[in-house]
């Protein structure tokens, strides 16, 4: 039971690029999050999905798409990666009535 | 908007002291709040919770503790060891359906050996 994992674990980019970052979980949770993490501003929450083919906005969802095609798979798109966006990222999943959120490992990125 | 606030941002206390993390949420209908440790590199990792109906919980040398009326909640860690040092991140969720949390800006804690 690996719980939630991310791909890449470090990526660098040049402004403009594109990139997908991949969460996965094998504990069939229904909820599915993205956060990004900046030094002094804690975790905000980018996007998030309350079941497959669902998505929603978070806080701060500019710049960024999401996509689950899949329950256990949440995916998270740059189109044209801007060097504000550089960040680590976390994912993080949930289920039904638990309240409990668990994270993946995160996703340094650094846009240049 | 909501909002969760989280002082102090920086605290160091000497080995075997006590140590308090205070959070203030802004949403009267907020109903969990669950209290993440995130060592260096690492994912947070929760480490206690509490509901709206209750006032205290406690898990060995961790405790928290919950007023309503004031809308505002604690960490308290007692006997404090090198291995407590860490970033810790409070949060703030309401019966909304979708289980979002509202994050503070996290505490670094140094326990000074």
């Amino acid at each position: 039971n690996a719980g939630v994992t991310q791909t890449p674990k470090f990526r660098v980019l040049k402004t403009g690029q594109s990139m997908t970052l991949l969460c996965a979980q094998d504990m069939n949770h229904e909820y599915m999050y993205w956060y990004r993490q900046d030094p002094g501003m804690g975790l905000r929450l980018i996007h998030y999905s309350v079941g497959e083919g669902t998505t929603a906005k978070g806080e701060v969802p500019d710049g960024y798409n999401v996509s689950r095609l899949k329950k256990q798979n949440f995916l998270l798109g740059l189109e044209s990666a801007a060097p504000s966006q550089t960040s680590v990222y976390f994912c993080a999943s949930t289920s039904s009535g638990s309240d409990t959120q668990y994270f993946g490992p995160g996703t340094r990125l650094t846009v240049l | 908007g909501e909002n969760v606030e989280q002082h102090p941002s920086t605290l160091s206390v000497q080995e075997g002291d006590s140590a308090v993390i205070k959070c203030t949420y802004s949403d009267s209908a907020s109903n969990y709040f669950p209290w993440y440790k995130q060592e260096l590199g690492k994912r947070p990792q929760l480490i206690i919770d509490i509901r709206s109906n209750v006032g205290e919980k406690k898990d060995q040398r961790i405790a928290v503790t919950l007023n309503k009326t004031a809308k505002h909640f604690s960490l308290h860690i007692t006997e404090t060891q090198p291995e407590d040092s860490a970033v810790y991140f409070c949060a703030a969720s309401k019966p909304s359906g979708t289980y979002k949390y509202i994050f503070g800006t996290g505490t670094r804690l140094k326990v000074l050996a």
